[in-house]
């Protein structure tokens, strides 16, 4: 079975500085899809960025960057520029194309003003 | 357009009780997913719907869960004879088909007294 594994429970960044979110993974196929979701108070899932394991150009997103490396399974989160409003639970997901989808057990990022 | 819709966004019941939690997805889409969510941790898969194929139920804990998808379109997921341990956060989320996004509802907060 697949796994998702974030090691960071809690992260803090001073607003306008750069945090990276790690996020690992194990699985034995060759092709899947990753994302990153936000979940701010609202509990409203959104989708941040997302990964298709095929493509080796890492993924952007305005302020949102990726770090992948299908080697070693890791896919982390680069947010630049942090502003309050990035506040909020983190979670990496890892998807097959059976449509198997997991996700990491999530990562709070607190925003410093 | 409009998202995904759940109902009722709270709910409060006895132990013992059954409870119904509604998910109106997105128009259109074909895929429709329950997770679970405890307080703090991540989300747990818990039943998937694709088209008219029969569900993913892999990830239901008990036989106490069970959900329907009635038209491609409504989803219901039913907890019979409530548990504490039932309460979490449950999520819906829909998506246009297998490689796609997908797109979450606001979720329903059950508390089991």
């Amino acid at each position: 079975a697949q796994t998702v594994t974030q090691s960071q429970p809690e992260m803090s960044v001073q607003e306008a500085e750069t945090v990276t979110l790690s996020c690992t993974y194990d699985t034995s196929e060759s092709d899947y899809y990753l994302f990153w979701y936000k979940q701010p108070p609202s509990r409203q899932m959104i989708l941040v960025i997302r990964q298709e394991a095929y493509k080796q150009q890492n993924a952007t997103e305005n302020r949102f960057s990726v770090n992948f490396q299908k080697a070693a399974k890791s896919f982390s989160l680069k947010i630049s520029d942090s502003q309050l409003g990035d506040a909020a639970m983190y979670f990496c997901a890892y998807r097959n194309n059976n449509n198997d989808m997991r996700f990491g057990a999530g990562t709070r990022l607190t925003v410093k003003p | 357009g409009a998202g995904v819709s759940q109902s009722p966004s709270n709910k409060v019941t006895e132990k013992g009780k059954d409870v119904e939690l509604r998910c109106d997805p997105i128009s259109g889409h074909t895929a429709l997913y329950w997770y679970r969510q405890s307080l703090g941790q991540g989300l747990e898969f818990l039943i998937y719907f694709q088209g008219n194929s029969a569900p993913d139920k892999s990830g239901l804990p008990s036989d106490r869960f069970s959900a329907e998808r009635t038209g491609g379109s409504v989803s219901t997921l039913t907890i019979q004879r409530t548990q504490q341990e039932d309460s979490a956060v449950y999520l819906c989320a829909s998506s246009p088909g297998r490689t796609n996004e997908q797109f979450f509802g606001p979720g329903t907060r059950l508390t089991v007294l």
